[in-house]
């Protein structure tokens, strides 16, 4: 079973703040999916990153897909009310059983 | 364009009913999945389906079914239902299937059990 570790669980920053959250695993992923998941609401993808060492910049979010293709990070830059909520990290390798982190959970406080 | 559509959004149920909840893609996805999420284990994949057939399957008991219709509207059926059973179930939709694609997910049904 591939497993995605995210961390931190939990995130309570001000805003203006920068700040990095990660997504690790032990197994090589063809793609990697990050999310972000408002209370009461479903995950709405951010971005799609497929090839190692590739940056996405979506904004003031920065993703990041490691060179060996088992890791990741989002960095968000100036941090928002409004970027409050669970990010999930999403990836599936080999057969098409899509494996979710547990999530980071992000509050930004004005 | 309409997004993913699930109903019910709330449903309580008391031990041993079942229950049966719905999906309607997003137009001209052919592709459904449902998802299982607690604070516990977070999101786990149930099944997919597409063109009618069940493609993948996550690790989830018979107890929890599903079916896709020819409008590739989806229904998930879970019988007997357990206390551990709560939670709240999402759908997504994509226009196909196989690795990597991306998911569309509906704002979910949330289940509790009595």
């Amino acid at each position: 079973t591939q497993l995605l570790e995210q961390s931190p669980q939990f995130l309570s920053i001000q805003e203006g703040e920068n700040l990095t959250v990660y997504c690790n695993s032990s197994s090589v992923f063809s793609s990697l999916q990050w999310y972000r998941q408002e209370p009461g609401e479903g995950p709405v993808l951010l971005v799609t990153v497929v090839t190692g060492g590739e940056v996405k910049k979506l904004k003031r979010l920065t993703f990041q897909f490691g060179d060996a293709r088992k890791d990741s990070s989002l960095h968000i830059t100036a941090a928002q009310p409004g970027d409050t909520g669970l990010y999930l990290c999403a990836a599936s390798g080999g057969s098409y059983i899509p494996t979710f982190g547990r999530g980071t959970s992000l509050i930004v406080h004005p | 364009k309409a997004g993913v559509t699930q109903t019910p959004r709330y449903l309580i149920k008391t031990r041993g009913q079942q229950v049966t909840l719905s999906c309607s893609p997003i137009s001209g996805h052919r592709s459904v999945s449902w998802y299982q999420q607690t604070p516990g284990q977070g999101l786990q994949f149930l099944f997919e389906y597409f063109s009618e057939t069940q493609r993948n399957k996550g690790n989830f008991p018979g107890r929890f079914s599903g079916r896709q219709f020819s409008n590739s509207r989806s229904e998930m059926n879970v019988s007997t239902l357990e206390l551990g059973d709560s939670a709240l179930y999402l759908c997504a939709s994509s226009p196909g299937t196989g690795e990597g694609q991306p998911q569309h997910f509906g704002d979910g049904t949330r289940l509790s059990i009595l």
